[in-house]
């Protein structure tokens, strides 16, 4: 199955609302990794976050390794927030640099 | 500050025809290098890897090669397209040699065969 599942798989949002996205892993993580893809497929990393809590201006991930998740939330969404945010995970078995990514989470916030 | 560059940005190409897609890295020496690619609706996955000049491992057979003919450049590869090769290819750079370390992306390229 897939190891790395991210949810939801889409979300509507109006702007000015919060948005909670989460990231569930189920090998060992060594590393993990939240993007936002651009609708040209490029990506924008956002953390570097393997364990405990970062912030980003509007942004916040948590990762909690013990129950193998991670959360992306953004705050006050604005309607350039929307977009494709994948998480990936760096995990402590395998080649080097191999990122498992999750298939996203598409959110579109509306004005 | 490092920058990665590839090219090119899209392609639109025949089946049966070749390929390369290149990147470089600039303001980082010795780094790590990979390719990614991902087919439409479907997740990144790692195709390559090479750690050093002219040492390549493949991660997934697609019937595609690489090489690292120099320190900051990374070349994708195949002299005959698959329609299954569509899809958008991320070059990306690291350093350290843990799986815990930082990956960086390029701007990636959309490859269209047809």
């Amino acid at each position: 199955g897939q190891q790395v599942q991210q949810s939801p798989a889409s979300l509507v949002l109006q702007e000015g609302e919060n948005a909670e996205l989460q990231c569930n892993f189920s090998t060992s993580l060594n590393s993990m990794q939240w993007f936002y893809q651009r609708p040209g497929g490029s990506l924008v990393s956002l953390f570097y976050n393997p364990s405990g809590t970062k912030h980003s201006g509007r942004l916040t991930s948590t990762t909690v390794i013990k129950e193998r998740r991670s959360s992306l939330h953004i705050s006050s969404s604005q309607t350039t927030d929307s977009g494709t945010y994948l998480c990936a995970l760096g995990s402590v078995t395998g080649n080097t640099g191999k990122l498992i990514f999750g298939l996203g989470t598409t959110l579109q916030v509306q004005p | 500050a490092q920058t990665i560059h590839q090219w090119p940005v899209a392609e639109i190409k025949a089946v049966g025809s070749p390929l390369s897609l290149g990147c470089t890295i600039k303001g980082k020496s010795s780094p790590n290098l990979y390719w990614y690619w991902q087919a439409t609706g479907g997740t990144l996955q790692q195709l390559f890897y090479s750690i050093t000049v002219g040492q390549v491992e493949s991660v997934v057979q697609l019937n595609l090669s690489a090489s690292r003919p120099k320190d900051d450049q990374f070349i994708l590869s195949t002299e005959k397209l698959l329609l299954s090769h569509s899809g958008f290819y991320l070059c990306a750079w690291s350093q350290g040699t843990f799986s815990n370390e930082r990956l960086f992306f390029g701007h990636g390229t959309k490859l269209s065969v047809l």
